[in-house]
């Protein structure tokens, strides 16, 4: 079992629409960061969190420790934001420096 | 400013031969991270640096892989006797500060081994 699970593995959504994605851990940890990654790899980094939420333009992130779960909302969805979108835990044991990934959520926003 | 760049960005290699990954990260960056990412998998940790200390290299699958940070700046992942398995996204990424936090990734090199 991944330590970092996300759901869905794959997501379309019809453009308007709100979007859930979902990230559950298993290990303790410090923060969790979400990420946004295009076609062609490149990663940007949406969101670091280690409690409450926090809002960028259409996009939320909420994370609640004691479940070990952490959610990123789209609202208002458009074909820009299809991309893969990983989540990604910093465990609060070991080396502080390993970023643990989810397997990523691919979504597709149609017109 | 200038975020973090690696080179090439795609690499095709034959079995069998030596690669070298290319990762400059942000100026004033003092840690950095390898990644490797198979096609449809998350990233997956494979070393990391603080300054030019090699602090953790846990994550390297085997002892073909090599990464050095001679001057805490520009980093090389090394790849010896390349195989098929290796093919994958090598991701680098930096953070200002020591640990993971707030990490800027560059776009990563494409490795294809035929």
């Amino acid at each position: 079992k991944n330590e970092v699970e996300q759901s869905p593995q794959n997501l379309t959504a019809q453009e308007g629409e709100f979007i859930t994605i979902n990230c559950s851990y298993s290990v303790g940890i410090s923060a969790l960061h979400w990420l946004q990654q295009h076609p062609g790899g490149g990663i940007v980094s949406l969101f670091m969190l280690s409690s409450g939420k926090k809002k960028h333009g259409r996009l939320i992130a909420t994370i609640n420790i004691q479940e070990k779960h952490s959610s990123l909302h789209i609202t208002a969805s458009h074909p820009r934001d299809s991309a893969v979108y990983i989540c990604a835990a910093v465990p609060n044991t070991g080396t502080a420096s390993k970023l643990t990934f989810g397997t990523g959520t691919r979504l597709q926003v149609t017109l | 400013g200038a975020g973090v760049s690696q080179s090439p960005r795609y690499k095709v290699a034959k079995r069998g031969q030596d690669v070298a990954l290319r990762c400059d990260p942000i100026s004033g960056h003092v840690s950095l991270f390898w990644y490797q990412q198979a096609l449809g998998q998350g990233p997956e940790f494979l070393t990391y640096f603080q300054n030019e200390a090699q602090l953790d290299k846990s994550g390297l699958p085997s002892d073909r892989f090599f990464a050095e940070r001679p001057e805490g700046s520009v980093s090389t992942l090394k790849i010896q006797r390349t195989q098929q398995e290796d093919s994958a996204v090598y991701l680098c990424a930096s953070s200002l500060g020591v640990g993971a936090l707030e990490q800027y990734f560059g776009p990563g090199t494409r490795l294809t081994v035929t």
